[in-house]
């Protein structure tokens, strides 16, 4: 199993401004993923956090407005860059420990912009 | 568009009745995952289902993947309060991982 941590767990941003997110793994993972939630509804997948190489992301997101560092095999972080009042949600870091196993979540980072 | 489907959206039962979540994909999985999200909280991995046809238990919690790996169910016998929470299933198809749309269940005491 893999224990996350992400921080801040919540923050409240005016438009314009960019907050970045961080998510700590206590071992060292082969994937990590940043998932958004809004209240009441189901993950979407943003993108993967590939260590050593460009994030891959999913249909609907692009690295100028979610940039992705991963600069371990234990660490990384997200940016919501520009942020408007639709970018408001849950944000999460999971984990895999190899292809095909369980993922693990982080606590998630609850975004507010106003 | 979402590709992996949950019914029902909702679910309200009394103490002690059963409950069950029905998960569609409309392409062949490689394996189902199951995962609880309690309210406030976040997705906590319950099962992953690989074979074709497989029945997993885990207490009051019964897993299937269907014959086609295209569905999967999730049935609890025996409604507690603990088992509140919202129940996701996510599947990898090709090198695609979704999530369903998840079922909220609601335990009456």
């Amino acid at each position: 199993s893999a224990v996350i941590s992400q921080k801040p767990s919540r923050d409240i941003c005016q438009r314009g401004t960019s907050l970045t997110i961080q998510c700590q793994v206590d071992s060292q993972v082969t994937m990590m993923f940043w998932y958004r939630q809004q209240p009441g509804q189901s993950l979407t997948l943003i993108a993967t956090a590939n260590q050593g190489s460009e994030a891959t992301y999913e249909s609907g997101f692009v690295i100028d407005k979610f940039p992705i560092s991963r600069p371990n095999l234990t660490f990384s972080t997200l940016t919501v860059s520009n942020m408007s009042p639709e970018d408001s949600s849950i944000y999460l870091c999971s984990a895999k420990p190899g292809q095909g196993a369980e993922q693990y979540f982080g606590p998630g980072t609850r975004l507010t912009v106003t | 568009g979402q590709q992996v489907m949950q019914i029902p959206q909702y679910q309200h039962v009394q103490e002690g009745e059963d409950f069950t979540t029905y998960c569609n994909s409309s392409t062949t999985l490689s394996n189902i995952q199951w995962y609880k999200q309690r309210p406030g909280g976040h997705p906590v991995f319950l099962i992953q289902l690989v074979k074709s046809g497989e029945v997993k238990k885990q207490k009051r919690l019964t897993f299937q993947f269907g014959e086609a790996k295209k569905n999967s169910s999730l049935h609890i016998t025996a409604t507690q309060t603990t088992d509140v929470g919202t129940y996701f299933c996510a599947g990898n198809t090709g090198n695609q991982f979704y999530f369903g749309t998840g079922t909220s269940l609601t335990v009456i005491p």
